[in-house]
């Protein structure tokens, strides 16, 4: 089976600006989450999908947002970025069993100056 | 919620020695403990993970221990390589939110030929 996706891989942005990052999951898996990492404060949870629902939220401002499509290909959506949105944004995707690995994509490199 | 506390940051091993990163958490209701190893640009990947009802595991050179009482799991690397220089990072999640894997803030091992 081919692996998590994401595009893009990088992308630069400037202050004030939106962005939209895609995550293509694993065939068959019906969650996608989605994961900041920063040098700071490591892998922090955005939240989570399943069947085109969000399921679970971490603890970040409304500016972000997601949507998952009937197709399992989630979005992120990042509005008026603020420098500190700068960081490696992770996907993961995992199967409907309990207890199934969650997967990760390569990334989507954000830097906004 | 969750917290994830991973130690040590930093570990610097010789080649063939074992390597130790230990992590606590503190929600009582976490019970499933994966360990991710990440190198240098690449995605976080699954080495080995445990479950509540398993008190140890083990594949090959690596082995996780978890102690519910004391709230602490433990990754142990045997016969180290170099190939094993990277960062790893515990998580817990609990059932229903495996999606939701909080992270401990990543241990990065040297292992010196």
């Amino acid at each position: 089976k081919a692996g998590v996706t994401q595009t893009p891989r990088y992308l630069i942005k400037t202050r004030g600006q939106q962005v939209t990052l895609s995550c293509s999951p694993i065939s068959g898996h019906r969650s996608v989450s989605w994961y900041q990492q920063t040098p700071g404060q490591g892998l922090q949870f955005l939240f989570e999908y399943f069947s085109e629902t969000q399921r679970n939220k971490g603890n970040f401002p409304g500016r972000f947002s997601g949507r998952q499509f009937s197709n399992s290909r989630s979005e992120m959506n990042v509005s008026t970025l603020e420098l500190g949105d700068s960081a490696l944004y992770l996907c993961a995707s995992r199967g409907s069993l309990v207890g199934e690995t969650q997967y990760f994509g390569p990334g989507t490199r954000l830097l906004v100056l | 919620g969750e917290n994830v506390e991973q130690h040590p940051s930093t570990l610097s091993v010789q080649e063939g020695d074992s390597a130790v990163i230990k992590c606590t958490y503190s929600d009582s209701a976490s019970n499933y403990f994966p360990w991710y190893k990440q190198e240098l640009g690449k995605r976080p990947q699954l080495i080995i993970d445990i479950r509540s009802n398993v008190g140890e595991k083990k594949d090959q050179r690596i082995a996780v221990t978890l102690n519910k009482t004391a709230k602490h799991f433990s990754l142990h690397i045997t016969e180290t390589q170099p190939e094993d220089s990277a960062v790893y990072f515990c998580a817990a999640s609990r059932t229903g939110s495996q999606g939701n894997l909080i992270f401990g803030k990543g241990t990065k091992l040297s292992v010196k030929p």
